[in-house]
């Protein structure tokens, strides 16, 4: 496992529909994060995991969005009625502490358009 | 609210020049500056600078940061092609999430 996968790469889905995006972080690292990337603008946070507890979440995060990593390995965010200011790119990350030594590991990102 | 502003938004370049990306930034804890660069999917790390005054250096990238200027600087000499990407500057705070607070980025093209 050479790095932080995501799934789908891109995902069109019509306004009012759930989505779920999956994030595999590098096996040994027991940190995730998602952050959301709109066009023109940097990575946003919207919230991370130690093993399988979420410690922090973003107010970016609205109640129609949710997060898991069960048995800390693999992630989803599901977004639930789905609407057009979701569309963006929900990039994922992972790091072996806190990572700031070397900074995260982010994975190619799921494109979302909402139409 | 942390924050980073970078500049400029936007540069165009020839290959061979060498250009001077800034990031300025505002953290109620400051922790480190990192450097990424996005090509067209992933950021990948470049820097992180915790120390001011001390400069890293990767090849023809290096980068500075000053704490009491509150900003960092990336340089790119001899740019080629290759380096035309976004590049994106964040900051860490001391909380226990690690988590970054980026800049918009600054979009980087270099021509022949």
């Amino acid at each position: 496992d050479t790095g932080v996968s995501q799934d789908p790469r891109h995902k069109i889905t019509k306004r009012g529909q759930n989505v779920t995006f999956r994030c595999d972080p590098i096996s040994e690292h027991n940190r995730l994060y998602w952050y959301r990337q709109t066009l023109g603008q940097g990575p946003e946070f919207l919230t991370y995991f130690q093993n399988e507890a979420q410690l922090e979440k973003s107010r970016l995060l609205s109640d129609r969005f949710s997060a898991e990593r069960p048995k800390g390995s693999f992630s989803t965010l599901e977004i639930q009625r789905t609407e057009q200011g979701d569309s963006a790119m929900y990039l994922c990350a992972s790091s072996l502490g806190t990572g700031l030594f070397n900074g995260y590991t982010f994975g190619s990102g799921t494109r979302l358009t909402v139409v | 609210e942390d924050k980073v502003v970078q500049s400029p938004l936007s540069l165009v370049v020839h290959e061979g020049d060498t250009v001077t990306l800034n990031c300025s930034y505002e953290v109620t804890n400051f922790r480190s500056l990192l450097w990424y660069k996005q090509e067209k999917k992933a950021p990948t790390f470049l820097f992180m600078l915790t120390s001011s005054g001390i400069e890293k250096k990767s090849g023809r990238l290096s980068s500075i940061l000053d704490k009491k200027e509150l900003s960092s600087i990336l340089n790119i000499t001899a740019t080629q092609t290759g380096d035309s990407a976004i590049y994106l500057c964040a900051v860490a705070n001391t909380g226990t999430a690690s988590k970054l607070t980026f800049g918009t980025g600054t979009r980087l093209q270099v021509t022949l």
